[in-house]
């Protein structure tokens, strides 16, 4: 089942922070992050496995509650180079870390 | 490195046609995926590979095949095209760390 991700969409300024949410019914093993700017093919940001501890990249930082089964990516001090649409990826822990993504969540940062 | 590529980048096809979209990656990597985006969506898993001559099928394989007989190629089939299959196709590669290169994509307009 698909990862819910809140919200929808954000629009900052340049500076301000963020959170985004994950959120799954289902046990997790571990959460990957991904940014896609449009037109473009995602990248990847990182994961966070069960068990391990947060993680940070450049002002972006994300963590995983395993009991709640919810990941959140922080943007912090956003820059106009963080917008796009950022997707979560579930891992059920299967072989071949099959990823369910979640359906977005698109920020705009604004000069 | 070249990383992951797509061709082709757009195509046109016409209901009932067949076509093969074709993905290479030269980064060795055993994992290969193929998803497709539709406008707006997150990415949804098509099929998957966890290594030459071994293939298994994600969340939407309906409609399409593939084949891998060597670690680069991973081909995405479609026989007889159909207007839902319209969508971006993305092919991936994973690397050691679990993080999944993507490829530039190819557009596919089924009309």
């Amino acid at each position: 089942q698909q990862p819910v991700q809140s919200p929808q969409a954000v629009i900052l300024r340049e500076g301000e922070d963020a959170v985004i949410n994950c959120s799954s019914s289902k046990a997790l093993y571990s959460v990957h992050w991904y940014r896609q700017k449009h037109g473009e093919a995602p990248v990847f940001l990182m994961i966070l496995l069960k068990g391990g501890e947060q993680k940070g990249h450049d002002k972006i930082s994300a963590s995983f509650n395993e009991k709640k089964q919810q990941s959140s990516l922080y943007l912090t001090a956003s820059q106009l180079s963080y917008s796009g649409t950022y997707f979560c990826g579930t891992d059920r822990g299967a072989a071949g870390n099959k990823l369910t993504f979640g359906g977005g969540t698109r920020v705009l940062v604004k000069p | 490195n070249a990383g992951v590529t797509q061709t082709p980048k757009f195509r046109i096809l016409k209901i009932g046609q067949s076509m093969t979209l074709q993905c290479t990656q030269d980064m060795n990597h055993n994992y290969m995926y193929w998803y497709r985006q539709d406008p707006g969506m997150g990415l949804k898993l098509i099929y998957y590979s966890v290594g030459a001559g071994i293939t298994d099928k994600g969340e939407v394989p309906n409609g399409y095949n593939v084949s891998r007989s060597t670690t680069e190629d991973f081909p995405l089939r479609l026989e007889l095209a159909a207007p839902s299959q319209t969508s971006v196709y993305f092919c991936a590669s994973e690397g050691q760390g679990a993080e999944q290169y993507f490829g530039p994509g190819t557009r596919l307009t089924v009309t």
